[in-house]
């Protein structure tokens, strides 16, 4: 399964929204019902990180301000003001289908 | 609290061989799946191999296959890599991740470079 993010890029305004995107090229929706789309949070110079898992649960530590959307091949991730320490490179993922598959990445910084 | 280490990165030349090593603690280990993921440098994450609880269900990327091992030992809650016939272009950062990507460890670097 093809993963594809856009933008490759985000400049935000601190306190500002952010959205990512995030297509795949199949449904995700998994024979059990569920639809394993995560989002990775990867700060520089540091591993990714899981912050939402099944589309839209934050996982555990994960402040509310991130928040995932979506269903079937189109999903989102938004940021409702970003901080410094959202800095970093964002990476959506499916586990729907054997072998795990990644987005690209987009970069979010500060403008 | 979840921990996943890796060891045994390092660098070593076209066609040698590593094998990584993943100490797993704070979850039980032989009821998850594993992974490696690697990260050239720079670049994306590009899944490796996976392993199911009990070792019966692997996989591996086509660039691997063939030349890359996965193993665990669940007694001694540990995940491995072995890696032969490395390339140049196996440089990279490799991940140990629990299940369908709840935990990542700190990772490993190899370099293969002569």
């Amino acid at each position: 399964i093809v993963m594809t993010q856009t933008p490759l890029s985000s400049p935000v305004t601190l306190g500002q929204p952010a959205s990512i995107s995030c297509n795949s090229s199949q449904s995700l929706v998994h024979s059990d019902g569920n639809t394993y789309l995560s989002w990775l949070q990867q700060r520089p110079g540091q591993p990714p990180r899981l912050l939402i898992y099944k589309i839209s649960s934050r996982f555990s530590g994960v402040p509310d301000r991130f928040s995932g959307s979506g269903a079937g091949t189109d999903f989102t991730l938004k940021i409702s003001r970003v901080e410094a320490e959202d800095v970093g490179v964002y990476y959506c993922m499916q586990a729907t289908q054997s072998p795990l598959t990644f987005g690209g990445g987009t970069k979010v910084e500060i403008k | 609290e979840v921990q996943l280490v890796e060891s045994g990165g390092g660098l070593i030349q076209p066609g040698g061989s590593l094998r990584l090593s993943c100490a797993a603690s704070g979850f039980t280990f032989r009821t998850y799946s594993m992974n490696w993921v690697r990260q050239a440098p720079g670049k994306g994450l590009e899944w490796v191999s996976y392993i199911n609880s009990g070792s019966s269900t692997i996989f591996y990327a086509d660039s691997v296959r063939g030349r890359f091992t996965i193993s665990r030992d669940n007694a001694k809650t540990s995940l491995y890599l072995q890696m032969n016939s490395l390339r140049v272009d196996d440089t990279a950062v490799y991940y140990c991740v629990r299940d369908q990507g709840y935990d990542w460890g700190q990772g490993t670097l190899v370099t293969v470079s002569s």
